[in-house]
C-alpha cells in the first residue's frame, strides 16, 4: 500500500532533550515536506527537500534541522526543544515538484514540557 | 511575505444545499494552487491540483476555478452532504521558490442532515 508513515505518532518530552520524528514514503517520490500546524495559523512550512541531499527552509525553519540522505526517508530532528515547538507535525510527499498533489502521514503530536 | 486568505472561516449549511468558498493568492508569480480536504482527527487529502489560468477542475460534486490573473480560486460543493463536513485547505506554489508551499487557514464546512 502506497503510503507516508511517521513515527512516532504521539511523544510528550521536556525542554532541552533532543528528538527525532521519522518521516518515510513508499512511493519513490523525490519532493517531501514537514509542516506543523497550530490552531488558528493553519499549516506552515518548515522545510522541504527537492530530492536526495537538496533541502530548503520553508517559513517556520528555526529550532528544525533536516536531513535527506535516503529518497524514502526524511527525518524532523529538534536539537533542543522548547515549549514554543508543541504542536501537530505532518509529513507529506509528492513525485516531482509541486504540479503534483502531496500525500500526507498520519501526523505526530508533540508536546514539550 | 506571501499570503493566502481563504473566505469565510467557517460555514454551516443544511444537507443538500451548494456551497462554495474562495482562496486568494499573489497574483504574480503563480506555479501551482493545491486544494486538500481534512477531516477530524485525519491527515489532508488532496482535492486538486491546478496549474493553467482557466482551470477548472471536478471530482463528483466538487469543483473548482482558477484565475491567476485576479488571484483567486473557487471551490464549489454541489449538494452538500454530511459527510461533505471537514475543513478545506488550499495552498499557493509561487513560481521560481523550489518546493514552497503556502497554506491558508482554510475553510471549515459543517453540513447538517
Amino acid at each position: 500500500e502506497a503510503q507516508v508513515t511517521q513515527n512516532p505518532r504521539y511523544l510528550i518530552t521536556v525542554t532541552g532533550k533532543k528528538l527525532t520524528v521519522t518521516c518515510s514514503q513508499n512511493m519513490n517520490h523525490e519532493y517531501m515536506s514537514w509542516y506543523r500546524q497550530d490552531p488558528g495559523l493553519g499549516l506552515r512550512q518548515i522545510y522541504y527537500s527537492m530530492n536526495v541531499e537538496v533541502t530548503d527552509k520553508g517559513d517556520v525553519p528555526e529550532g528544525y534541522k533536516v536531513s535527506r540522505k535516503e529518497k524514502r526517508n526524511f527525518p524532523l530532528i529538534l536539537e533542543s526543544p522548547s515549549p514554543n515547538q508543541t504542536s501537530l507535525y505532518f509529513c507529506a510527499s509528492s513525485g516531482g515538484d509541486l504540479y503534483n498533489e502531496q500525500f500526507f502521514g498520519p501526523g505526530t503530536r508533540l508536546t514539550v514540557l | 511575505i506571501l499570503n493566502v486568505e481563504q473566505s469565510p472561516q467557517s460555514l454551516h449549511v443544511q444537507e443538500g444545499d451548494s456551497t462554495n468558498f474562495t482562496c486568494s493568492f499573489p497574483s504574480s508569480n503563480f506555479y501551482a494552487l493545491h486544494w486538500y480536504r481534512w477531516e477530524t482527527a485525519k491527515s489532508p487529502e488532496a482535492l486538486f491540483v491546478m496549474t493553467l489560468n482557466g482551470d477548472e477542475k471536478k471530482k463528483g460534486r466538487i469543483s473548482a476555478t482558477l484565475n491567476t490573473k485576479e488571484g483567486y480560486s473557487y471551490l464549489y460543493i454541489k449538494g452538500s452532504q454530511p459527510e461533505d463536513s471537514a475543513t478545506y485547505l488550499c495552498a499557493f506554489a509561487p513560481y521560481n521558490q523550489g518546493g514552497k508551499l503556502i497554506f491558508g487557514q482554510g475553510t471549515e464546512l459543517s453540513v447538517k442532515p
